[in-house]
Parts: structure tokens; sequence; C-alpha cells
């Protein structure tokens, strides 16, 4: 079965420290990917997504994601995070068809 | 302008009364789900339909129930409900797609249901 392992849940950082958010799934075909976000008391919307050329993908607000087959991993990034950046980031795993697979989610909180 | 609208955002009920949470998407989608989301727990599926009559159980189905009459609608049923089923409830749509079209998820607001 799939599945989608997101190996930290609570991340805290201050300002202008840099973020990578881990990502692995559990899939050996082809997959589109995703990373949502959930900003507090808002639903959650899409950030980026990969699903095929180049495997670096930039997103909005400075953030970019990284697919490295071999590693089944989509890690999520940013160089220099803001405290608007507070949110629960979730990965997810789209194997064809309908069914979407996410992870349990990584909340961050910046400091100001 | 796109949109995922679920009603209510809010609400607290008692065990075994019967509710419905509906939810209506505007992009002609004709896929549609229901999640829950509990903390450490991330998103389960309760439900999904791929169209109109097509629905099919989740990851966490037991004490839910859908209906699938018209393609924009998506209504949710807790015909018992417990307090297990305390939890945050997200409808989403996404459209038709082959692999490479990405079929990107789109969220309604969220229902907060409080069983007492």
């Amino acid at each position: 079965a799939q599945s989608v392992s997101q190996h930290n849940h609570h991340v805290i950082l201050s300002e202008a420290a840099s973020l990578e958010l881990g990502c692995n799934y559990s899939y050996g075909g082809t997959v589109n990917l995703f990373w949502y976000v959930q900003y507090p008391g808002q639903h959650l919307q899409l950030l980026l997504k990969y699903f095929s050329g180049d495997p670096l993908v930039k997103g909005n607000k400075g953030f970019e994601a990284e697919f490295i087959k071999s590693k089944f991993s989509f890690n999520l990034r940013k160089p220099s995070v803001q405290w608007s950046d507070t949110a629960e980031y979730f990965c997810a795993v789209n194997a064809g068809g309908f069914k979407t697979i996410f992870g349990a989610g990584t909340r961050l909180f910046v400091k100001a | 302008e796109a949109q995922v609208t679920q009603n209510p955002r809010y609400l607290i009920t008692v065990t075994g009364k019967k509710l419905t949470v509906t939810c209506s998407q505007n992009m002609n989608h004709e896929y549609m789900s229901w999640y829950r989301q509990d903390p450490g727990l991330g998103l389960r599926q309760i439900y999904y339909s791929m169209n109109v009559e097509v629905t099919d159980k989740g990851d966490v189905p037991e004490g839910y129930k859908v209906s699938r009459k018209e393609k924009r609608n998506f209504p949710l049923i807790l015909e018992s409900p417990s307090p297990n089923q305390t939890s945050l409830y997200f409808c989403a749509s996404s459209s038709t797609g082959s692999l490479y079209s990405g079929n990107t998820i789109y969220f309604g607001e969220g229902s907060w249901l409080t069983v007492v």
C-alpha cells in the first residue's frame, strides 16, 4: 500500500533560518507529488507540485521542493523563513487515478 | 471564483443526533472526497466519489455515509454521531485527469464538528 512519511511533526525556527521538511513515499511507479500548506484557521491550499520535467520545483514565497526518485523523497525547502510561514505543511502523493495519500503533517512555528 | 463550499463551518451536537455536512463545488469536477483531520494523524480519507452515483470507501468510513446525486454536491452524513467523530472535516474536489495533469485537489474551508 502507498504511504507518505513526514519526518518531523513539529519544527521551531527563528526568522531567517533555513528550512527543510522531509517527505518520503512508498510507491514504485510514476507519481505526482504535492506540498499543501494550512495557515492558522485556514483550509489547505496547494503550495507546489511535481508531475513531470525538472525535479526541482519552485513555488510561491520562496519555497522549493526537489524530487529525488532514487530516494523516494520530495523534501520542501526555503532558504530564509519568515514569521508568516508559520503553518502546517502536508506532503501528498498521487499514483494515478483519484487516490491521493497525505502525510501526517509538519507544524512549523517561526519565532519573530 | 473556483470554490469548494461546505456548511456548517462549526457545529456542536449530541451523541446520536443525525447530522449532514453539505459540500458544493463550482468547478465541474468529477472527483470529490471527504477527509477528517486529527492531531498527529494528518488527513484521512473518509469517502470519495468518482462521479455521480459512484462512491467508495476511503480509509476511515465507519460511522459515515455519503451520496452523490448531482455532480456539484457531495454531502457527508453522520447517522448517529459519537464523540470519536469530533474532528475537523474537509471536503475536496479535483478534476479527472491523467497522471501527467497534476490532479490538484481543492479544499473547502473545513467544518469543525464536536459531538458531546
